[in-house]
């Protein structure tokens, strides 16, 4: 079976600082593993996505993330936070197996301070 | 190509009341589901299709009802709605074959459901 932990339910930074979302995972097979962000009222959209390539995976709006298979982790960062930025985001995980499905984390919601 | 997209966009049903919420996409993509957002529990699956004529039940699969006539099509039926159904449901597709790469999901752009 496959789980998702967000480590922090809500995350606060100030406007220029960094920002570093948790995520650590369960999985028996290698998976698939995707962030994605959703502005308030909005649906979601893919921010990233890990496809057993390369581990640092690069993102839209300077959104990064690290595999770390000794540590089941998929951690999201941003080097400086924008007011934009202000959202929920949710890590997912997919087993690769045919018919398994996305699981997702209970998300962590960003607030940007000025 | 529009995507995923979902009918209505807000409905308002009093308990007891039935209703269909539409799902259409247009990428040939297999694989559909249906998910609930509720405040602090992420999505939590509710049936999923991974092609036309196959249905399964998700985590939280009671009070819906699925069917997949077609490959673009994946309506959800809520049988005799509750006031626990109140909720965001999301519509999402993505490609099935491990040939085809990496499939995340596109979702549609929700539907936000009272029962009162």
């Amino acid at each position: 079976a496959q789980s998702v932990t967000q480590l922090d339910s809500h995350v606060s930074v100030s406007e220029g600082t960094p920002v570093l979302l948790r995520c650590n995972y369960s999985s028996s097979y290698s998976p698939s593993l995707f962030w994605y962000v959703q502005h308030p009222n909005k649906g979601l959209q893919l921010l990233l996505k890990y496809t057993s390539a390369a581990t640092l995976v690069k993102g839209i709006n300077g959104f990064e993330a690290e595999f770390k298979k000794s540590e089941t982790s998929f951690h999201l960062t941003k080097p400086s936070a924008h007011m934009s930025d202000a959202a929920e985001y949710f890590c997912v995980v997919k087993g690769h197996n045919y018919g398994q499905n996305f699981v997702f984390g209970p998300g962590t919601r960003l607030s940007v301070l000025p | 190509n529009a995507g995923v997209t979902q009918t209505p966009k807000f409905q308002v049903l009093k308990t007891g009341q039935s209703m269909t919420l539409q799902c259409a996409q247009d990428m040939n993509h297999e694989y559909m589901s249906w998910y609930r957002q509720d405040p602090g529990m992420g999505l939590r699956l509710i049936h999923y299709s991974v092609g036309a004529g196959i249905t399964d039940q998700g985590e939280v699969p009671n009070g819906y009802n699925v069917s997949r006539s077609t490959t673009e099509d994946f309506p959800l039926r809520l049988l005799s709605a509750a006031p626990s159904q109140t909720s965001v449901y999301f519509c999402a597709s993505s490609y099935q074959a491990l040939d085809r790469g990496t499939y995340e999901q596109y979702f549609g752009p929700g539907t936000r459901l009272t029962v009162t």
